[in-house]
């Protein structure tokens, strides 16, 4: 069983740029979340996305947009990066209908925004 | 707004003794409460949950507890082991309406051997 991974891990970016993440879903999961993650803070939910749709959004701006694709895998898109979302980016799949509702995190991508 | 707060930034606890981190919450709309584990360089590993409905459960050397009322959960670690120095998170979701998921600041658990 293949947990979730995150591409890439680090990453650098000019302020005004835009930015692709992306994430592959554990195997047989169907849910996928994107979350944010400053320094010294606890992740901040982004959205959700469950069979292609978004299904719940955290208080982010339209600039934060995200797709998942038939074999669950997601990407995050960022446009015109500000200094402020320099963070760690995490993306977290589950199964929906799942009776915990827990989710299983990759190991993040470090973005920094200068 | 942050609707899940976890007051203690840090705790120290003796091996073998119990560890109890604790979180509060302010929306009663959360029907869905869990405690997650993170290491360095990791992301977050899911550790234990519970529903609204329950005031308790427990797994292991893990055991949540739910005061509704209180609108308060806590994570007992009974015996703590230097292999539970992590940072914790408590997250909480709803259902109603437009699915939200919301984590607390974390605390960072050391426990000393």
């Amino acid at each position: 069983e293949t947990g979730v991974t995150q591409s890439p891990t680090h990453l650098i970016k000019t302020r005004g740029q835009q930015v692709t993440l992306r994430c592959s879903s554990q195997s047989g999961h169907n849910t996928v979340s994107w979350y944010q993650q400053a320094l010294g803070q606890g992740p901040q939910f982004i959205f959700q996305y469950y069979r292609e749709e978004e299904n719940g959004r955290g208080n982010f701006p339209p600039r934060f947009s995200g797709l998942q694709f038939p074999n669950y895998s997601s990407e995050l898109n960022v446009n015109a990066l500000e200094l402020d979302d320099s963070a760690l980016y995490l993306c977290a799949s589950s199964l929906a209908g799942g009776v915990y509702y827990e989710q299983y995190f990759g190991p993040g991508t470090r973005l920094t925004v200068t | 707004d942050q609707q899940v707060k976890q007051n203690s930034p840090s705790l120290s606890v003796q091996e073998g003794r119990i560890s109890i981190l604790n979180c509060d919450y302010t929306n009663s709309m959360f029907d869905y409460f869990l405690w997650y584990k993170k290491y360095p360089a990791e992301g977050p590993t899911f550790l234990i949950s519970i529903s609204s409905i329950k005031d308790k459960n427990e797994d292991g050397r893990f055991t949540v507890f739910l005061n509704k009322s209180a609108k308060h959960l806590s994570l007992h670690i009974v015996p703590s082991q230097p292999g539970d120095s992590a940072v914790y998170f408590c997250a909480a979701q709803t259902t109603s309406g437009t699915y939200k998921y919301i984590f607390g600041t974390g605390t960072r658990l050391k426990v000393l051997a």
